[in-house]
């Protein structure tokens, strides 16, 4: 089973940010924490990933808490071409340190 | 995605009958995973690859084999099909599995076993 837990679903207006939570409780102290995007009728995507502090790229910020045990991906401005399932991963030691995902949650963009 | 090609991008079956996915790159990376992609489950791990011929289960194996006999190709078959093996398949490749490395990840195929 994936180790984190995200919400199913969330919805926000074009042109506004977006924080999508996720929540890693049980996450070590080397976890990095990696985000991926779904598109309609594609494969994932990278967007970001971190370990500690905050990070930023073109496409989004991850801010992650003190504690590690949460975080949250910001997207600034949302459009419509973000309307995705985003997934927060860590990697699994059961199954060779690779990607084990979760539902991810689904983000509607409304115009 | 460039890079790594499935084939073929759609597929009709019919129950009990073997079916063989292909997965190929031209990015010589070692990792090699197949995933599947069912409503409400996200991607499940079917089987992983670290090299040629170098193979190992996911969380969801039952049912499917793989091989991969080169870098570039890593194959998954369905023995012989079944209803519940309906579903998207993709196909991802990694440079290393150190943290700075990713996924990229094909455009998937669409498996359908009637």
């Amino acid at each position: 089973d994936a180790k984190t837990t995200q919400p199913n679903s969330m919805e926000s207006n074009e042109e506004e940010p977006v924080h999508l939570p996720c929540n890693h409780s049980t996450i070590s102290g080397t976890d990095y924490i990696h985000w991926y995007r779904q598109l309609p009728s594609q494969g994932p995507e990278y967007v970001i990933h971190g370990l500690t502090s905050n990070v930023n790229n073109r496409m989004a910020s991850l801010a992650i808490a003190e504690d590690r045990k949460s975080s949250t991906l910001i997207l600034h401005r949302a459009t419509l071409r973000d309307a995705a399932v985003y997934y927060c991963i860590l990697r699994d030691n059961n199954y060779g340190q690779n990607f084990v995902f979760g539902p991810g949650t689904r983000l509607s963009v409304l115009p | 995605d460039a890079g790594i090609t499935q084939s073929p991008r759609h597929k009709v079956t019919e129950t009990g009958t073997p079916v063989t996915l292909r997965c190929h790159q031209t990015e010589n990376h070692r990792y090699m995973y197949w995933y599947r992609q069912d409503p409400g489950h996200g991607l499940r791990l079917i089987h992983y690859s670290y090299g040629v011929k170098d193979t190992d289960k996911g969380e969801v194996s039952d049912g499917y084999s793989v091989s991969r006999s080169k870098t570039e190709d890593f194959l998954l078959t369905l023995e012989s099909a079944t209803s519940s093996q309906t579903s998207v398949y993709f196909c991802a490749i990694s440079e290393s599995l150190r943290e700075n490395y990713g996924y990229t990840f094909g455009s998937g195929t669409r498996l359908t076993v009637v």
